[in-house]
Parts: C-alpha cells; sequence; structure tokens
C-alpha cells in the first residue's frame, strides 16, 4: 500500500471549475510539497506546507497533521493548469520524499 | 546556473549497455536527490546525498546502478548493463537546506532500453 494516496487519479474540468485534488498519508510526517509536472517536462515545486494554508495567485493548498491529509485547491481553472499533480511526503530526513501517483488534471476550454 | 540541469534529457541505450546521466544542481545547493519515475507512476527516492557524502543509497534498486558526487556539486548516476526494466525518467532534485526544504528538480533524463 503506497503510503501517500492521491484522489482523483483523473480528473476533467471545464475551464473556469474549481478544483480540488486531495491527498492523505499513512505516517507521521512534518511537511508536504505539491508539486505540478508538466508532460515531457520536469517537475516545479507548488508550495511545500506544514500546516494551515498556503496561497499563490489561483492555487490554495491546505494542510490538516493531525487527519493526515492535504488539499489542493485551483480556483477558475484554465487549460494551461493542465498537468499532473503530485504529492509527497518527507521520510526519515527531511526531503527523502514519497510521492502519491499523481493526479492527471486535464482543462478544457 | 538558475536551475538544476540534467542531461541527456533524452538517451536511448541497447539492452547492456552502460549509460551515465549528469545533475548540475543549483549552485551551493547542499543536498541532491536522484528519483526514478516509471511510466504513469509517481516518482521513487534512488539515492541522496549531502555535499560530497552520499548518505543513502538504499532506493537505488540493484548493484547496476551507482551514483557519485565528487566534489559536492555536479552529481552523476550510472547504469551498468542496462535492462529493459531500467526505461523510466530519472530526476534530479537540489535543496539549500540539509533537512526540509523547498526542493527544485530538474527537467530529467528519460532512458528507454531497447
Amino acid at each position: 500500500k503506497n503510503e501517500v494516496e492521491q484522489s482523483p487519479q483523473n480528473l476533467t474540468a471545464q475551464e473556469g471549475e474549481f478544483i480540488t485534488i486531495n491527498c492523505s498519508y499513512s505516517v507521521g510526517i512534518s511537511a508536504l510539497h505539491w508539486l505540478q509536472q508538466h508532460p515531457g517536462g520536469g517537475i516545479v515545486s507548488l508550495f511545500m506546507l506544514s500546516s494551515g494554508k498556503k496561497k499563490h495567485g489561483r492555487l490554495i493548498a491546505t494542510i490538516n497533521i493531525q487527519e493526515k491529509h492535504s488539499s489542493l485547491h485551483i480556483t477558475a481553472s484554465h487549460p494551461r493548469d493542465s498537468a499532473v499533480y503530485i504529492c509527497a511526503g518527507p521520510m526519515e530526513y527531511g526531503n527523502k520524499l514519497v510521492f502519491g501517483a499523481g493526479t492527471i488534471l486535464r482543462v478544457k476550454s | 546556473g538558475a536551475g538544476v540541469s540534467q542531461s541527456p534529457r533524452y538517451k536511448v541505450a541497447k539492452r547492456g549497455q552502460d549509460v551515465a546521466l549528469r545533475c548540475d544542481p543549483i549552485s551551493g545547493h547542499v543536498s541532491l536527490f536522484w528519483y526514478q519515475q516509471a511510466l504513469g507512476q509517481g516518482p521513487e527516492f534512488l539515492t541522496y546525498f549531502q555535499n560530497e557524502a552520499q548518505l543513502d543509497k538504499s532506493g537505488l534498486p540493484s548493484d547496476r546502478f551507482f551514483a557519485e558526487r565528487p566534489e559536492g556539486s555536479v552529481s552523476t548516476l550510472k547504469i551498468q548493463r542496462t535492462q529493459q526494466e531500467d526505461s523510466a525518467v530519472y530526476l534530479c532534485a537540489s535543496s539549500h537546506a540539509t533537512n526540509t526544504g523547498e526542493l527544485f528538480f530538474g527537467e530529467g533524463s528519460r532512458l528507454t532500453v531497447l
């Protein structure tokens, strides 16, 4: 069983829709990363958070350490948001990450 | 450089061939990680360096995989006698911190073993 679970695995949305991607983890972590990966491209770090909420533009990430759950929200989604979104938690020492399998997001215009 | 640079971006190897993948981390970054990402999967940890010291190589799948970072900056991941199951994207990431901190990823090196 993967220690980091994401849902949904695939998500198709219409431009402008509010999107939520969920991440649950079964082990204790001190912080969680949300990452974005475009097809054929590298990974971009969106957020690293250990409590509460962070906002960057149209992206919002929340985390509840006690419930071992995090969510990534995209407001007013746009086709350029289409990508794979991955959550990852550090195991043992800080950045030895365990990754979720990713959520494939497609935003249609 | 401005970001983490990996080369080659694409490598096609015949089964049994040796390959070397290079990672140039952001200047001054202490921590360097290698991850392997199979098609349709999330990345999986391979190995970790703190400066030139390889502190963790528990994720290397076999003794055909070898990584080094001799001067604490550029790192090379070498795969000997490649097999088809080695086909994947190999991602390098670096961080300024030795513990938690923002990770910066390279574009990855896509290896295809025929």
